[in-house]
């Protein structure tokens, strides 16, 4: 059973970046497709970008080009996912998600999720 | 972008109803439709993958329906651990969507 565990929670400055990592254990890394999902508070889901750790190319919503980078390391089974320029608005609990997908870029649904990242955007 | 519309956007319901929700989407996505249920302060659970097919594990009262632009989720027997939110989800594009969730609530 795939298990993703999240780093903790952050505060920080509009105009400063955050990196949240994603380690995942029990299962095949390589196998599934990694995607970043967020929620604002009182909000819905809305997914931010994904990877596919074997073909090592992330794809991002369009809104969120630029502003997002989603890497991972397989050596350490740990996806991450870095905000930059942040914004008030972009307080959230951020989720990494785990899937299945087809061909280099097309994510299915998600069997698996982490427990969350509270990231706090306040001066 | 596919955009996906969930209705109600609020739900009443007392233990033991049968209870519907509506996503459809703005255009056809085929089957290629999630279900997801989430508690507060929880992470979301699959419940129902390719419109129809029930997650291993997840009890048989939920179901789904629907292909094309318009799908459901039933809940057969409304019981208090099913008052959560629950979202559809579309991945027949590059570009995956959420609809905007249904609070299923106590009446």
């Amino acid at each position: 059973q795939v298990q993703l565990v999240q780093s903790g929670a952050e505060v920080k400055k509009p105009g400063s970046s955050v990196k949240v990592s994603c380690k995942a254990s029990g299962g095949t890394f390589s196998s599934y497709a990694i995607s970043w999902v967020r929620q604002a508070p009182g909000q819905g889901l809305e997914w931010m970008g994904g990877i596919i750790p074997i073909f090592d190319t992330a794809n991002y919503a369009q809104r969120f080009q630029g502003g997002v980078t989603i890497t991972t390391d397989e050596s350490t089974s740990t996806a991450y996912m870095e905000l930059s320029s942040l914004r008030s608005d972009d307080t959230a609990v951020y989720y990494c998600a785990m899937g299945g997908y087809y061909g280099s870029g097309l994510y299915y649904f998600f069997d698996y999720w982490g427990q969350g990242t509270l990231v706090t955007v306040s001066s | 972008d596919i955009q996906m519309t969930q209705s109600p956007s609020t739900l009443s319901a007392s233990v033991g109803d049968r209870v519907t929700i509506t996503c459809r989407a703005s255009q056809s996505i085929s089957r290629w439709l999630a279900w997801y249920q989430q508690k507060p302060g929880k992470a979301p659970k699959l419940l129902i993958y390719k419109a129809s097919s029930l997650e291993s594990g997840v009890p048989s009262k939920f179901s789904g329906s629907g292909s094309g632009t318009e799908f459901t989720l039933t809940i057969s027997s409304l019981q208090p651990d099913d008052f959560a939110t629950y979202y559809c989800q579309q991945y027949n594009s590059y570009s995956l969507t959420f609809g905007q969730g249904t609070k299923v609530e106590i009446k």
